[in-house]
Formats: C-alpha cells, structure tokens, sequence
C-alpha cells in the first residue's frame, strides 16, 4: 500500500532554531513530493516542489532534500520564526497516479 | 496570488440539504481536479477525481450518489453533496492539475468549512 508517514506529530521550539521535519514514503516509484504549510481552518499553501530526479530544493529559509532509495524527504527550516507556526504537510504523487498522498503533517509551534 | 479559487468558504446548513461547491482554476486550464476531505487534526483524504468531460472517479468507500461531481468545463468543477447529515460536517479542498504542465506544483483552494446543524 502506498502510505506517507510524518514524524514528529507536533514540534515545539523556540524562536531562532534549525529544525528538521521528517517525511517518509513505502514506495520509491514516486513522480515528485510535495511540502505544503496548513494555517489553522485554511486551505494549503505550496512550499516547495521536488522531482524524482531531484535532490533538493530551496526557498528562502526553506530547504527540503529527496531520497527515492531510502523511501525519505525532510523539510529544513533555518532560524524559525514565530510565524512558522503551521501546520506542515508532505505530499507525494506517485509513479502511475495523478493525486497526491498526504502524511498526516508536523504540527510546529515557535515560541517568541 | 490564488491561481485555484474555491466558493463558498464556510457553509452552515440543516440536515437534509444539498450543498454545492464551486472550486475554480483562474489562469490555467484544469484537465484534472480533485476533491479531498480533512477532519480535524487529520490529514487530507482524496475522494475522487474529476476528469473534464467525463466521469468522475471515486475512490472506494466514497458513495458516488452522495457526492455528486460535475467537470463541465476546463475551469470548473463541482461537488454537490446532497442530503447532507452532520458526518457530513468536515473540511472539503479541491486542488487542480493541468496535464500539460503536470512537472508543476499542484495548487490547492482555501477550502469549505460544512457544518450540518
């Protein structure tokens, strides 16, 4: 079965620290992978988009890595800001459908 | 800005009504579209996909008679969810893809709050 797994579940830190979020995928037969941020009772805001052929992407202080071999993505968020505070979802759209498969997202809390 | 708009934003209905909500491509063609649910703190499930000018597919356990989908055009499509109950009540997002340019981000609107009174 084809299953997108976040971890941690929730994530609290104080304002001005790198943190790393986790993505993971069963199947390596992905087109791309997807990192969205949710703010309570909205809709998804597209953060970064990676190919299968990709490594890597980078916006701003945003950085998200691609490893198809080992089934497993990570959002890189450098010097958080209380305004991160979101709702992180990873997404992939496997080889073969044209929807994507959601994990259940990272919920982050930056403290001021 | 918003390239896939989404109407209404919140709706408050009695049970027993049919809600019908509007999801919009505004600067590309949408071959493709899709309806997902989320409840809370849960994350985003696909109900079905809308192909433009034919059918749509649901996914298995979505009854096709309670949520009715309608792609009559290439900006535009539909989902009608008829005699609402409150387990109804949920977060519905649409997101829509253009075939052409399917290497690019899927982009998804704000979503309708159903709360079914």
């Amino acid at each position: 079965k084809q299953e997108v797994t976040q971890i941690p579940a929730a994530l609290s830190v104080p304002e001005g620290e790198n943190l790393v979020l986790n993505c993971s995928f069963t199947d390596s037969a992905i087109y791309n992978l997807q990192w969205f941020r949710q703010d309570p009772g909205k809709g998804l805001t597209s953060l970064l988009l990676i190919q299968s052929s990709q490594r890597e992407q980078t916006s701003g202080r945003l950085n998200a890595s691609l490893d198809k071999s080992s089934g497993r993505s990570t959002l890189y968020i450098a010097a958080s800001q209380p305004g991160d505070s979101a709702t992180y979802l990873c997404a992939v759209r496997y080889t073969g459908r044209r929807a994507l498969t959601f994990g259940s997202g990272t919920r982050l809390q930056v403290q001021p | 800005g918003a390239v896939v708009s989404q109407h209404p934003s919140r709706v408050i209905c009695k049970s027993g009504t049919s809600v019908k909500i509007e999801c919009r491509s505004l600067d590309f063609q949408a071959t493709t579209m899709f309806w997902y649910r989320q409840f809370p703190k849960q994350s985003l499930m696909l109900m079905a996909t809308s192909n433009e000018g034919s059918k749509a597919t649901y996914e298995q356990g979505v009854e096709k008679d309670k949520f009715l989908i309608n792609h009559a055009s290439l900006t535009l499509s539909t989902l009608t969810v008829t005699s609402a109950h409150p387990e109804d009540s949920s977060f519905y997002i649409c997101s829509a893809l253009d075939e052409v340019y399917s290497n690019q981000p899927q982009h998804f609107g704000d979503g309708t709050r159903l709360s079914i009174l």
